[in-house]
């Protein structure tokens, strides 16, 4: 089973406009993180966010917030006022802990495209 | 933020020699030093965890004598791959973890292997 689902291989947006981009996750841990990075076509992987699963808020980083679902197991990205260099990969993952180290899982990422 | 470079940030190799890649934290004592391999238009993939002072983490399916790693000191991590064939070729990412915020990971820029 995958534990890290993202639907939507590429989105479009239109600049100023909000998107949402959505992550699925799967775990049997009660201790357990999420986060989203950014990827431009020059191949570094920006942090954006994290949620822990015990923070009982959203996490929010500017024009960044992390709609947080611990029921339904989302975690979905939230981007406001979409700008051009907002055009990259989002990668959504979560790290879990296991015996001695931390083992982090990527979905399969979301090509994000915001038009002018 | 924290910064973790790579180098080299491209190689070319010849199939059957040995390529060494370093990542280093610049301004952190990592404790936690992730690898990750990622083919064109695809996901990142775990390879390895690696904990200072001790014995990587491989993930299942990756072959711990190709590649090999080393986390000797809290800012310095290498990546060996050995007699590299083509199918090795790829871009390799470092990230670490253990700076400001335990929970997060900040990327190295990554590096693009290629073996002919």
């Amino acid at each position: 089973a995958q534990k890290i689902t993202q639907t939507q291989p590429g989105m479009f947006v239109q600049e100023k406009e909000a998107v949402t981009l959505d992550c699925t996750y799967d775990t049997s841990d009660q201790s357990y993180g999420l986060f989203w990075y950014k990827q431009p076509s020059s191949g570094e992987m920006i942090f954006l966010i994290y949620q822990g699963s015990y923070d009982e808020q959203n996490a929010t980083e500017g024009r960044y917030s992390l709609n947080f679902q611990k029921a339904r197991k989302s975690a979905n990205l939230v981007i406001s006022a979409s700008q051009l260099g907002d055009s990259a990969m989002y990668f959504c993952a979560m790290r879990e802990p296991r015996r001695g180290y931390q083992k982090v899982t990527f979905g399969t990422g979301t090509k994000l495209q915001v038009i002018p | 933020g924290a910064v973790v470079s790579q180098h080299p940030s491209w190689v070319i190799c010849k199939s059957g020699t040995s390529v060494k890649i370093e990542c280093r934290s610049l301004d952190f004592q990592a404790t936690t030093m992730f690898w990750y391999r990622q083919f064109p238009k695809q996901s990142l993939m775990l390879m390895a965890t690696s904990n200072e002072g001790s014995k990587a983490t491989y993930e299942q399916g990756v072959e711990k004598d190709k590649f090999l790693i080393n986390h000797a000191s809290l800012t310095l991590s290498t990546l060996t791959v050995t007699s590299a064939h083509p199918e090795d070729s790829s871009f390799y990412i470092c990230s670490a973890s253990g700076g400001l915020a335990v929970y997060e990971q900040y990327f190295g820029p990554g590096t693009r292997l290629t073996v002919t």
